[in-house]
């Protein structure tokens, strides 16, 4: 069964600063990959999707990388803001057949003026 | 504007109730998911449909009813065997199997 982890499960840094949040997962046998942000009390904003065949996507500030055979995906966040400051989760599409996405707990992130 | 409309926003149930949930989709999208977050716990399936009057089950689907009569509309029974229903139910849709999921924003339900 697959599973996916985010840790951290929290994480506050200031304004300005690059950082990475990770995401796992237990098979190697997914489709694609999707980050997503949720603001408290809303629904999901899709950020980027990789499939399984990609290495990295970029929006703007956003780049996301996969590396399948390990089984992970980053999220980094450059120049953060405090708009930034959201729940992110990563969610696979399991292999051939399945339809739905697995999620992660997500990492509650905090940025500080 | 294109985009998936869940209704309402906030949804009060009785014991013994069973109150339906709505997902409407204007983007032409194959697929709709039905999903419940609860605090700690992340995003759980609860039903799928890729097609119309086709639906299959998800992870926690007892409890749940589902039809899709339409392309654009997917509701979501909560019924009163739902032992548990309080949570914040979010709906998604896709256009094919490898394209981006899109969520709604939305319905908080409460038991009282």
């Amino acid at each position: 069964k697959q599973e996916v982890t985010q840790i951290p499960a929290a994480l506050s840094v200031p304004e300005g600063e690059n950082l990475v949040l990770n995401c796992s997962f237990t098979d190697s046998a997914i489709y694609n990959l999707q980050w997503f942000r949720q603001d408290p009390g809303k629904g999901l904003t899709s950020l980027l999707l990789i499939q399984s065949s990609q290495r990295e996507q970029t929006s703007g500030r956003l780049n996301a990388s996969l590396d399948k055979s390990s089984g992970r995906s980053t999220l980094y966040i450059a120049a953060s803001q405090p708009g930034d400051s959201a729940t992110y989760l990563c969610a696979v599409r399991e292999g051939q057949g399945a339809q739905k996405l697995v999620f992660g707990q997500g990492t509650r992130l905090t940025i500080n003026p | 504007d294109g985009g998936i409309t869940q209704s309402p926003k906030y949804l009060f149930r009785k014991e013994g109730q069973n109150v339906t949930l709505s997902c409407e989709q204007n983007l032409n999208h194959d697929a709709m998911y039905w999903y419940r977050q609860d605090p700690g716990q992340g995003l759980r399936l609860i039903y799928y449909s890729q097609i119309v009057n086709d639906f299959q089950k998800g992870d926690i689907a007892e409890g749940y009813s589902v039809s899709r009569e339409k392309k654009e509309s997917f509701p979501l029974t909560v019924t009163s065997a739902q032992k548990n229903p309080t949570a914040f139910y979010l709906c998604a849709s896709r256009k094919v199997l490898n394209t981006e999921a899109f969520f709604g924003q939305g319905t908080r339900l409460t038991v009282v």
